[in-house]
């Protein structure tokens, strides 16, 4: 089975730009989460989707925005980038119905913005 | 609100010593509690997870943790390093209900040879 797969892995924006990153869950895995990971701060959460409703919203501002279509594919948009954008951002799929179902996560989005 | 403590962010050890972890919880229910690794570069992989059956959980890689609720903890432990080990290790909880996860802020292990 192909693991989470996340599109480009590394990019380079200037500030004021908007960039969209793709996340491609696992097989038959319906939620899909992202979240963003830089040194000081770990990990944050940012939004969860299941069959193309964002259920969870972590506490970013609106600039940060996503969806998911019905192939269960997402995607994240952040406009206005600011430097502190600059970050890690990854996306983890899992299959609802298993309670004690962990997350898996694709090797990341890496954004740096100039 | 939830919250993971992870004590000491960078964690060095000798090669074949005692690699120990610690991770605290601050749920009042026990909740479904996860150990992860992030090698550099590279996305988090699942070590081990507790979801309420035996309390020792053992893991990959020769890792286990123990979830002790009188103490809210999940410590993670690995009786002898390898260099191999050398990464970020996150702890992170679920709570029994919904599907979002809290994650530590993570402890960089370095194995020293």
């Amino acid at each position: 089975k192909a693991g989470v797969t996340q599109t480009p892995r590394y990019l380079i924006k200037t500030r004021g730009q908007q960039v969209t990153l793709s996340c491609s869950p696992i097989s038959g895995h319906r939620s899909v989460s992202w979240y963003q990971q830089t040194p000081g701060q770990g990990l944050q959460f940012l939004f969860e989707y299941f069959s193309e409703t964002q259920r969870n919203k972590g506490n970013f501002p609106g600039r940060f925005s996503g969806r998911q279509f019905s192939n269960s594919r997402s995607e994240m948009n952040v406009s206005t980038l600011e430097l502190g954008d600059s970050a890690l951002y990854l996306c983890a799929s899992s299959p609802l119905g298993q309670n004690t179902g962990e997350l898996f996560f694709g090797e990341g989005s890496r954004l740096t913005v100039l | 609100a939830q919250s993971v403590t992870q004590l000491g962010s960078h964690v060095s050890v000798s090669e074949g010593a005692l690699v120990l972890l610690r991770c605290n919880y601050s749920s009042s229910v026990p909740p479904y509690l996860f150990w992860y690794v992030q090698y550099p570069n590279q996305g988090l992989q699942l070590l081990l997870k507790y979801t309420s059956a035996a309390t020792l959980v053992k893991g990959i890689n020769g890792f286990e943790a123990e979830f002790k609720k009188s103490e809210t903890s999940f410590h993670l432990t690995k009786p002898s390093a390898h260099m191999s080990d050398a990464a970020e290790y996150f702890c992170a909880v679920r709570l029994l209900t919904g599907n979002q996860f809290y994650f530590g802020t993570g402890t960089s292990l370095t194995v020293i040879p």
